[in-house]
């Protein structure tokens, strides 16, 4: 069964880039979309983007401007980049697959997740 | 419009059934999906589409939608089921968006 793992830097100092990667395993990445999602500490969710394998991308409005999600079929992984931060994007950042083959619609399976604190 | 309304927190005695809302305008659209948060877990899916289950969910978990509101029914909620639930839709441009959360309390 599909698995994935999210990984990257537990810490980010403010103004500068988080980076995460999410490897998925037990499947492809292919012809699926793949989405990443936060939770800060104590409060919902929150979904940030999605890709598809092929590339297309679609971002959350509220942070469109900051967010790139790149995908490496070669190594079935794809990866969150959220320029910028400040402490209101500490989080923890979850990877799911998005939905059935060519389309997207419901999280399912999810990764374990990984805390991200932006503090200096 | 892309919110979801729930209502913060629900209780129910064990052995009962509790109903747990969500409301927007794109549910009159779109399906909503369910997922499970126990503390210190990643959550999990339990109903997505018109009512289905993924593999492994129990049957008292369901799903139905009428209007701007669906509601996942927990039918003889058991002490596991304590958590956290969230709804999620999307709007016409395929962005995703989530509800605010329940927290269920098994009494």
């Amino acid at each position: 069964q599909v698995q994935l793992q999210a990984s990257g830097p537990g810490l980010v100092k403010p103004s500068e880039t988080l980076s995460l990667t999410c490897t998925v395993s037990g499947g492809s990445i292919s012809s699926y979309y793949w989405s990443w999602i936060r939770q800060p500490p104590g409060k919902g969710l929150e979904w940030i983007g999605y890709i598809y394998f092929s590339g297309s991308t679609k971002y959350n409005p509220s942070l469109k401007s900051r967010v790139t999600i790149s995908v490496d079929t070669s190594k079935n992984q794809f990866s969150l980049k959220l320029s910028s931060v400040t402490a209101a994007d500490t989080a923890m950042y979850y990877c799911a697959r998005d939905g059935v083959p060519g389309a997207p619609g419901w999280f399912d399976p999810w990764g374990q997740g990984t805390l991200v604190t932006v503090s200096s | 419009s892309s919110e979801l309304t729930q209502d913060p927190a629900v209780s129910v005695a064990l052995g009962q059934t509790v109903r747990i809302t969500c409301q927007g305008d794109s549910l009159r659209s779109y399906y909503a999906s369910w997922y499970q948060q126990k503390p210190r877990q990643a959550p999990v899916l339990v109903i997505y589409g018109q009512n289905k289950r993924p593999s492994g969910i129990p049957d008292r978990f369901s799903g139905s939608s009428s209007g701007n509101t669906a509601s996942l029914t927990i039918t003889g909620a058991q002490a596991e089921d304590e958590a956290d639930y969230y709804c999620n839709s999307r709007d016409s441009s395929g962005n995703h968006f989530f509800g605010g959360g329940t927290k269920l309390t098994v009494l």
